[in-house]
């Protein structure tokens, strides 16, 4: 079984730059989360989907972030524009369904340098 | 914001040495704990998921116990190895949908 998918794994940007990552979940997948994590915390839930609808965005900030899963499979996070302190590690997971009782399955992660 | 604390932030040990960590949340909500190890370079891979009070769960020399009551979670490793040394996340899920990531415990074994 093939497992989370993301990429590029390293970006290096500019302050005010754009960028974008893209995550490809386990197939079958209804759930995708993405999470942002800051060096020495844990993971920090930016918005979770269910199919293509948003469940929960509570912490995204909206006015330079959107993320959005076209047709409840792939999706694209984006941030435009950056600021230092979007250095992160941004991680994608899925699980098979939106209940807390199913484990997440997480991909290798986008590591996103602002400078 | 559901305040999640684990304890300790690092840990060292030699091999062979058993080793325990917890994970503190909220006693009211409760809905699951989830477990993690997350390797250097590698993507974070789920232990344990906990649902009922009293929980115990067993994978190889990694178990898990759960108190809802008292809102906590320990885990332990017994003969630790140096390829357990990972960050072991745990994740607090409510019943009001929320859920919160503590900031791990960073074990290093030294062989």
């Amino acid at each position: 079984e093939a497992g989370v998918a993301q990429s590029p794994r390293y970006k290096i940007i500019e302050k005010r730059q754009s960028v974008a990552f893209w995550c490809n979940p386990i197939s079958g997948h209804a759930t995708l989360y993405w999470y942002q994590q800051i060096l020495g915390q844990g993971p920090k839930l930016l918005i979770q989907f269910q199919n293509n609808g948003v469940v929960d965005d509570s912490q995204l900030p909206k006015d330079r972030f959107s993320a959005e899963r076209l047709k409840g499979v792939d999706s694209t996070l984006k941030i435009q524009p950056a600021k230092l302190e979007d250095s992160a590690v941004y991680l994608c997971a899925s699980s098979i369904r939106d209940n807390s009782y199913n484990e997440q399955f997480f991909g290798p992660g986008t590591r996103l340098t602002v400078l | 914001i559901l305040n999640v604390e684990q304890s300790p932030q690092s840990l060292h040990v030699q091999e062979g040495d058993s080793t325990n960590f917890t994970c503190s949340f909220p006693s009211s909500n409760f809905y699951a704990l989830h477990w993690y190890r997350w390797e250097t370079a590698k993507s974070p891979e789920a232990l344990f998921v906990m649902t009922l009070n009293g929980d115990e769960k067993k994978k190889g020399r990694i178990s898990a116990t759960l108190n809802t009551k008292e809102g906590y979670s320990y885990l332990y490793i017994k003969g630790s190895q140096p390829e357990d040394s990972a960050t072991y996340l745990c994740a607090f899920f409510s019943n009001a949908g929320k859920s919160t990531f503590g900031d791990g415990t960073t074990l290093t074994v030294k062989p």
